[in-house]
């Protein structure tokens, strides 16, 4: 079975630009969250899709949207970029999205904002 | 306010011996806990878990621990190998609902032969 795609995996962008990132979940994957890692920061919550649904959405300003298809492949955007939203973006997939289901990682989208 | 805390940003390991990474929570309604393991440049793969029935939960060289009464829980590596260095993560959730996991900021392990 393929794992979780993500793609670009790297993607340089300037101040005020706005980005989108894909996700491609696990083939039978309902669910895919997405994480921001900046360092010394680990992993934190942006949201969860599940069924083109938005389930959960951690504490992100508005900037930071989601959608899901329905294929079960999301995409998230972030808009009017600021140098703080530099970071590793992963997104991660599982059959229904909830404990105790594993999440499976890509491996990430690097965005760099300059 | 961080709700799962990985104490020790690194660790520094003797290849063959044990490696514990430690980690503390707050939220008493967490009762699933897991950890990842992470290379550069990759995602995070699930390595353990454990739910708040058991105490101890192990999968060949790899053991987590459960201290409910004081919030703790640590993961034992023995014997360490090279190929173990990797930055890891503790995460929680709870088995009931739809809870996002909760990561820990990581702890840089590095087994040196």
């Amino acid at each position: 079975k393929a794992g979780v795609t993500q793609t670009p995996r790297y993607l340089i962008k300037t101040r005020g630009q706005q980005v989108t990132l894909s996700c491609s979940p696990i083939s039978g994957h309902r669910s895919v969250s997405w994480y921001q890692q900046t360092p010394g920061q680990g992993l934190q919550f942006l949201f969860e899709y599940f069924s083109e649904t938005q389930r959960n959405k951690g504490n992100f300003p508005g900037r930071f949207s989601g959608r899901q298809f329905s294929n079960s492949r999301s995409e998230m955007n972030v808009s009017t970029l600021e140098l703080g939203d530099s970071a590793l973006y992963l997104c991660a997939s599982s059959l229904e999205g909830t404990a105790p289901d594993t999440q499976y990682f890509g491996p990430g989208t690097r965005l760099t904002v300059l | 306010d961080q709700q799962v805390k990985q104490n020790s940003p690194s660790l520094s390991v003797q290849e063959g011996r044990i490696s514990i990474l430690n980690c503390d929570y707050t939220n008493s309604m967490f009762d699933y806990f897991l950890w990842y393991k992470k290379y550069p440049a990759e995602g995070p793969t699930f390595l353990i878990s454990i739910s708040s029935i058991k105490d101890k939960n192990e999968d060949g060289r790899f053991t987590v621990f459960l201290n409910k009464s004081a919030k703790h829980l640590s993961l034992h590596i023995v014997p360490s190998q090279p190929g173990d260095s990797a930055v890891y993560f503790c995460a929680a959730s709870r088995l009931s609902g739809n809870t996002p996991l909760v990561f820990g900021k990581g702890t840089r392990l590095s087994v040196i032969a």
